[in-house]
C-alpha cells in the first residue's frame, strides 16, 4: 500500500514568518496530493490540492509544489497568522478507479504553531 | 461548514456495548467513506459506500460494520466494543464512486468507550 510521510511533525513558528511541510509517498501512480486542515474539535479540511499535470497551485497565502519525480510535493504557507495553527494533513491518491477506490492515506500530520 | 453532518457529536458507553454513528453526506455527493482516528494511528480508512454498495474495505474490524440506506445517509455500527476503539470518527462524502476527487469530512463523532 501507499507509504506516506510528513516532515516536521511538529513546526513552531512566528506570526508573518512562513512555514513550509513536505509530504514523501511512494506510489507511483498517485495523481492527485491535497492537503488538509484540521482544527481543534473539528474534521479534516481541504485546504488545497494540485494534480500531476501541474507543478505548483497557488490560492492567497498558500500553496503547494510538486516534484513527481522525487515523489513528494510540499505545502507552503506564507505570513503566517495565529488562525493558521492547526494539524496539517497529506493525503495523496491514486487516479480514479481501480482497487484503491477512494481511500485516503494520510501522513501522520504535522502540529502547526503560530505565536503571535 | 463542509455539509457533511455526523451524530452524535460526542458518546460514552461501556465496554461490550453496540453503539451506531451516523452521517449525512453533502447534497448531491454518492459516496460515504469512514474514517477512525486515534492517537497511536492517526487517521485510517475504514470503509467506502457508494450509492447504496459497499465499493472499498481498508482497516475496519469485524466487530464493526456500516450501511448506506436509499436516501445516502450511512450509519457505522461498532459491537462488542473494547477500550481501544476510543477515538475521533470521521465521516466523508465525495461525488466520485471511484475516488480520486475531493473529500469532505464532517465535524466528526468522538466515542469514549469505558
Amino acid at each position: 500500500g501507499e507509504n506516506v510521510e510528513q516532515h516536521p511533525s511538529t513546526l513552531s513558528v512566528q506570526e508573518g514568518d512562513s512555514a513550509v511541510i513536505k509530504c514523501t509517498y511512494s506510489d507511483s501512480a498517485s495523481n492527485y496530493f491535497p492537503w488538509y486542515k484540521q482544527e481543534l474539535g473539528k474534521g479534516p479540511q481541504l485546504i488545497i490540492d494540485i494534480r500531476s499535470n501541474v507543478g505548483e497551485k497557488k490560492d492567497q497565502r498558500i500553496a503547494v509544489t510538486l516534484n513527481k519525480t522525487a515523489k513528494h510535493f510540499s505545502l507552503h504557507i506564507t505570513e503566517t497568522q495565529p488562525e493558521d495553527s492547526a494539524v496539517y494533513f497529506c493525503a495523496p491518491q491514486r487516479p480514479a478507479g481501480g482497487t484503491s477506490y477512494g481511500k485516503l492515506t494520510f501522513g501522520q500530520g504535522t502540529i502547526l504553531t503560530v505565536h503571535p | 461548514d463542509s455539509g457533511v453532518t455526523q451524530t452524535p457529536k460526542h458518546l460514552i458507553t461501556a465496554t461490550g456495548q453496540r453503539v451506531t454513528l451516523r452521517c449525512s453526506p453533502r447534497s448531491g455527493d454518492l459516496s460515504v467513506y469512514w474514517y477512525q482516528q486515534s492517537l497511536d494511528q492517526g487517521l485510517q480508512f475504514l470503509i467506502q459506500y457508494y450509492n447504496g454498495e459497499e465499493r472499498a474495505k481498508g482497516n475496519i474490524l469485524e466487530r464493526f460494520s456500516a450501511q448506506q440506506f436509499p436516501d445516502l445517509h450511512s450509519e457505522l455500527n461498532l459491537s462488542s466494543l473494547e477500550l481501544g476503539d476510543s477515538a475521533l470518527y470521521f465521516c466523508a462524502s465525495s461525488v466520485s464512486p471511484q475516488g480520486g476527487d475531493t473529500q469532505y469530512f464532517g465535524p466528526g463523532t468522538r466515542l469514549t468507550v469505558l
